[in-house]
């Protein structure tokens, strides 16, 4: 099942308002995630955080890496129609013996014109 | 291609039936994972390859469960006797290493009736 706890499951806001949305977990990542997926699509990489207390932006959306490293949020600044869509958040942990990602159970977000 | 690629698109079992589900990495991409996605719900790691080696099964819900990689490029999951609780998107993704950006496909979407 699924490791990480992202928070809202969904958000309807109107265009130009900012978005927050997080994942916690009760593990440690080596690397947060967090991915957009549209409709009959796979999920396609936003942004990519490598180390603790790491903030990073890419456009709209800036992202930061906890400093426990079991936490991340993302934000979206003046959102537009074509940021609708469903928001995971990922966990990547590798080691010697496995290289698996542990994703949350989504944020939908709606963008009323 | 340009990015990964899945196949068949869609697909419709009955029940007991074996199915296989193809996925086409990125050319020169070393890894290689599946990922279930039930509906509402984020991905769920299956099954991870480096070249050829199936390093990590560890998500594999069960011995019905089965994924190959012969030559290190082109990969099957294969499924057999589906069962209902089969039903899901099946994604696979491509990476150039084990510990880079993972690409993913528009995934296959089984149903078993």
């Amino acid at each position: 099942g699924q490791q990480l706890n992202q928070s809202p499951q969904s958000m309807f806001i109107q265009e130009g308002e900012d978005v927050s949305m997080n994942c916690t977990s009760s593990s440690i990542f080596n690397t947060w995630l967090w991915y957009k997926q549209d409709p009959g699509e796979g999920p396609v990489l936003l942004i990519a955080l490598y180390k603790a207390g790491e903030l990073t932006s890419n456009g709209r959306l800036t992202a930061q890496f906890g400093i426990t490293r079991k936490d991340s949020f993302l934000n979206i600044s003046a959102s537009i129609p074509s940021d609708v869509g469903i928001y995971f958040c990922a966990g990547h942990h590798t080691n010697d013996y496995n290289n698996d990602m542990r994703f949350g159970a989504g944020t939908r977000l709606t963008v009323k014109p | 291609g340009a990015g990964v690629s899945q196949s068949p698109r869609y697909k419709v079992a009955k029940r007991g039936q074996d199915v296989a589900l193809r996925c086409d990495p990125i050319s020169g991409h070393v890894s290689l994972f599946w990922y279930q996605q039930a509906l509402g719900q984020g991905p769920e790691f299956l099954t991870y390859f480096q070249n050829e080696a199936q390093l990590d099964k560890s998500g594999l819900p069960s011995d019905r469960f089965f994924a190959e990689r012969p030559e290190g490029s082109v990969s099957t999951l294969k499924i057999q006797r589906t069962q209902q609780e089969d039903s899901a998107v099946y994604l696979c993704a491509s990476s150039p290493g084990p510990l880079d950006t993972q690409y993913f496909g528009p995934g296959t979407r089984l149903t078993v009736l």
